[in-house]
């Protein structure tokens, strides 16, 4: 198994600017899955992206993948203070693997 | 249901005594995971089933927790002689298949005290 490295640890912007997250990784990957946690509850799939796949958009959300440099970015644009909340990366090895996180990232939009 | 259910959502136990924590996965779903989080810290992996196979329970911290998936359904963690360390929330995930999202339940807060 292997888990994702975010960062940056924590990121503060301002309402309308956008954020960027990045994610690397060790060995080869399937997918990477990004997610979300408001309040320490329940996390929320935000998007899955391939190996075969180089980027992928959903709404605001933006994700890159390279798997030349094991590495994927999480862009959201035009932020808004409701993204407040924790993000994780997820490298999913494939079959039969663990899904693992890291300690995710610390995104704090200011009204 | 529409989605993961766990329960409770909160529990209070005294240290020594032991707890069952449950979740109901989406239906169909063939992959379970359990997780835990301290305050403030990433998700620590406990124990993942994948439908018929053998659990993979390497992440379990100690011999004092055990979990059982029945009937590829209804899964449920189980802590014996609970210790403040043990203090945590504990979430559960459900996915169709390799290559699907997880979609997680509310977890359930332990306090043990």
């Amino acid at each position: 198994s292997q888990q994702g490295e975010e960062d940056p640890q924590a990121l503060s912007i301002q309402e309308g600017e956008n954020a960027t997250m990045n994610c690397s990784y060790k060995t080869s990957i399937n997918n990477l899955q990004w997610y979300r946690q408001n309040s320490g509850r329940g996390l929320v799939h935000l998007i899955l992206i391939r190996s075969n796949e180089r980027e992928k958009h959903s709404g605001r959300l933006r994700v890159t993948l390279d798997t030349s440099k094991k590495s994927s970015s999480l862009l959201i644009t035009a932020s808004r203070a409701a993204d407040t909340a924790s993000y994780f990366c997820a490298p999913h090895p494939g079959a039969n693997s663990k899904l693992t996180f890291g300690k995710g990232i610390t995104l704090s939009v200011r009204p | 249901g529409a989605g993961v259910s766990q329960s409770p959502s909160n529990k209070v136990t005294e240290k020594g005594k032991d707890v069952e924590l449950r979740c109901d996965p989406i239906s169909g779903h063939t992959a379970l995971y359990w997780y835990r989080q301290s305050l403030g810290q990433g998700l620590e992996f406990l124990i993942y089933f994948q439908g018929n196979s053998a659990p993979d329970k390497s992440g379990l911290p100690s011999d004092r927790f055990s979990a059982e998936r029945t009937g590829g359904s209804v899964s449920t963690l189980t802590i014996q002689r609970t210790q403040q360390e043990d203090s945590a929330v504990y979430l559960c995930a459900s996915s169709l298949a390799e290559g699907f999202g997880y979609t997680f339940g509310s977890g359930t807060r332990l306090t043990v005290v």
